[in-house]
């Protein structure tokens, strides 16, 4: 079975433009969580999406959105990009049940200049 | 602020020698899972625990979980080069889709 998978691996952005990262699950899956990881903060939850619709959130400015699709394929985009912004965002899937476990794609680089 | 405390942030060993990563907290977890990241990827699943007072072992990898449901621990035996990477412990709550992360523990192996 196919892991999850992440495009595009590596992008670099410039202050205040916005990004759109996307993020396959494993087949079955239906639930898709994002997370930040920084050096400083390691990794953040910034939110999950179930059935195309988010079922929570992290504390991330409003900056941060996503969505999900019919066929649980989910994206996330962050507008007026920061130097803070540079971080690998991670996307993992997992069966719908809480707490269930997670299995991470290899993540999306981003880097702000 | 991290709700799960990993110990100790970093470890540098020789091969051979056996090492433990403690991850504790003062929050109930569900579930407990414990992953190893190499530099620029996704971190990558070893084990989940689910029952207080459980022990799961993987070849030369022991997990165990606390009692409480509360803290856990990874012993490694006769560590490897290959075991090189940093190491993250992860709780889930009944918060949908969301694990608590430690900081994570890098673990060097030296051959």
């Amino acid at each position: 079975k196919a892991g999850v998978t992440q495009t595009p691996r590596y992008l670099i952005k410039t202050r205040g433009q916005q990004v759109t990262l996307s993020c396959s699950p494993i087949s079955g899956h239906r639930s898709v969580s994002w997370y930040q990881q920084t050096p400083g903060q390691g990794l953040q939850f910034l939110f999950e999406y179930f059935s195309e619709t988010q079922r929570n959130k992290g504390n991330f400015p409003g900056r941060f959105s996503g969505r999900q699709f019919s066929n649980s394929r989910s994206e996330m985009n962050v507008s007026t990009l920061e130097l803070g912004d540079s971080a690998l965002y991670l996307c993992a899937s997992s069966r719908a049940d809480r707490g269930g476990t997670q299995y991470f794609g290899p993540g999306t680089r981003l880097l702000v200049l | 602020t991290q709700l799960l405390e990993q110990s100790p942030q970093f470890l540098s060993i020789q091969e051979g020698e056996n090492l433990t990563v403690y991850c504790n907290s003062s929050s109930v977890f569900s579930s407990l899972q414990w992953y190893r990241q190499e530099p620029g990827e996704g971190p990558v699943l070893l084990v989940t625990v689910v029952t207080g007072g459980e022990v799961k072992k993987l070849k030369r990898l022991t997990f165990q979980f606390g009692d409480a449901r509360k803290d856990s621990s990874l012993h490694i035996t006769a560590a490897q080069p290959g075991d090189t990477g940093l190491y993250l412990c992860a709780g889930a709550t009944d918060s949908w889709g969301k694990l608590q992360f430690g900081a994570g523990t890098q673990v060097v192996v030296t051959p």
